[in-house]
């Protein structure tokens, strides 16, 4: 596709309900990251893709959060028993490896009540 | 480990007034350095890169930042600030990796 695409736009799930997130990169980026954004927050890098594999995952927070990717290309993030420190904005990007120019999606809002 | 430090998570400038937006980073070897800006309720676009080229590295948007190794530096400079500025800011830098280190972002204010 022409951009980053994530979906939900926006997700309200009640404590304890798993969740999916959704991103859809830019058609041959091969190398695919999440992170999270707190409110008034900076970047928290999650975990990175390059193809399928991961060979950096070290941000992921607990064991509730994982992440893949299928056919170098859809990922999902899913967070398993949200807890209300998990309401973020989950943001994705995809580069072309070694570019070091990210484009991101919009992000997806999730509100955990 | 690398990481980048931005001073200041607001600032506020009046309309035409210059723009500088700071960054200092560290790394143990040379680093490649970045500036995102992140309008309301949008992702992150890239304004610029430095990746060992030039000094001096023009973005979008009339936008520059300089790469000062002898200050641990890579600040943002706009000559004339426009409301469409306003919006948040985000350093970040990598080292031979894929993954972005970003610092915790400033918001600019552009009053007229």
């Amino acid at each position: 596709g022409a951009g980053v695409s994530q979906s939900p736009s926006n997700k309200v799930t009640e404590k304890g309900k798993d969740v999916e997130l959704r991103c859809d990169p830019i058609s041959g980026h091969t190398a695919l990251y999440w992170y999270r954004q707190r409110l008034g927050q900076g970047l928290e890098f999650l975990i990175y893709f390059q193809g399928n594999s991961a060979p950096d995952k070290s941000g992921l927070p607990s064991d509730r959060f994982s992440a893949e990717r299928t056919g170098e290309s859809v990922s999902t993030l899913t967070i398993q028993r949200t807890q209300q420190e998990d309401s973020a904005v989950y943001l994705c990007a995809s580069s072309l490896p070694g570019n070091y120019g990210y484009t991101f999606g919009s992000g997806t809002r999730l509100t955990v009540v | 480990a690398q990481s980048v430090t931005q001073l200041g998570s607001h600032v506020s400038v009046s309309e035409g007034a210059l723009v500088l937006l700071r960054c200092n980073y560290s790394s143990s070897v040379p680093p490649y350095l970045f500036w995102y800006v992140q309008y309301p309720n949008q992702g992150l676009q890239l304004l610029l890169k430095y990746t060992s080229a030039a000094t001096l590295v023009k973005g979008i948007n009339g936008f520059e930042a300089e790469f000062k190794k002898s200050e641990t530096s890579f600040h943002l400079t706009k000559p004339s600030a426009h409301m469409s500025d306003a919006a948040e800011y985000f350093c970040a830098v990598t080292v031979n990796t894929d993954k972005l280190i970003f610092g915790t972002g400033t918001r600019l204010q552009v009053f007229p």
